[in-house]
């Protein structure tokens, strides 16, 4: 199993453009979600999905865009890009959201995007 | 509101053991999980606790006290490889996760 795969892995974009981070995972889990990790900080939860079709934002969702069209995709739409964006992205996974055990997320190896 | 309070650093010998102390303040409680990150790389799970008492796995365990509002990791034989972040992660009443910044963990040989 690949578990979840997330790319690019590095991407330097210019302030105004666009541009997808695509995340996928082959475990037939239910939940995903992407998370941005700034230095000194937690995860921010940016968008999450509870299976296809149903997306919900989280802590930080301005400036982003996701969609749910099947279990396994899940990609994340940067709508014009800016500095504030430049971060460490996470997309990550779990069998279930609303069942406490099943919570266990698999995350991405992670995207690093700097927006100058 | 909700937070985490965990020490920032924490700095400890190849071969000791080490306790890394977490109090949380959530809206409702559904279990707490620990997870690792290296340098660089994605978080990894590590442990779950829903119910009070210790989980041992290995050489890693966790503690909970629900009424406390407070968890440990406790890291036995420490190997260099542990050094890494920490991250204690409890989860509110709609199953939302909290995520503090963690506890980085230096192991000095």
């Amino acid at each position: 199993n690949a578990g979840v795969t997330q790319t690019p892995k590095f991407q330097v974009l210019k302030t105004g453009q666009s541009m997808t981070l695509q995340c996928a995972q082959d475990m037939n889990h239910e939940y995903m979600s992407w998370y941005r990790q700034d230095p000194g900080m937690g995860l921010r939860l940016i968008h999450y999905s509870v299976g296809a079709g149903i997306t919900d934002q989280g802590e930080v969702p301005n400036g982003y865009n996701v969609s749910r069209s099947t279990t396994e995709d899940f990609p994340l739409r940067l709508l014009s890009a800016a500095p504030s964006q430049t971060s460490v992205y996470f997309c990550a996974s779990s069998y279930s959201h609303s069942s406490s055990g099943a919570n266990v997320l698999t995350f991405g190896a992670g995207s690093r995007l700097t927006v100058l | 509101g909700q937070n985490i309070d965990q020490p920032t650093e924490m700095t400890a010998t190849e071969g000791a053991i080490v306790q890394i102390n977490c109090t949380y303040q959530t809206s409702g409680f559904n279990g707490l999980f620990w997870y690792q990150q290296h340098a660089g790389e994605a978080p990894t799970f590590l442990s779950y606790n829903v119910l009070d008492g210790l989980e041992e796995k290995g050489r890693f365990s966790s503690f909970l006290s629900r009424s406390k509002g407070y968890s440990y990791l406790l890291l036995k034989e420490l190997q260099m490889k542990d050094s890494a972040s920490y991250l204690c992660v409890p989860m509110d009443s709609n199953y939302q996760l909290i995520w503090g910044a963690g506890t980085k963990l230096i192991i000095k040989p």
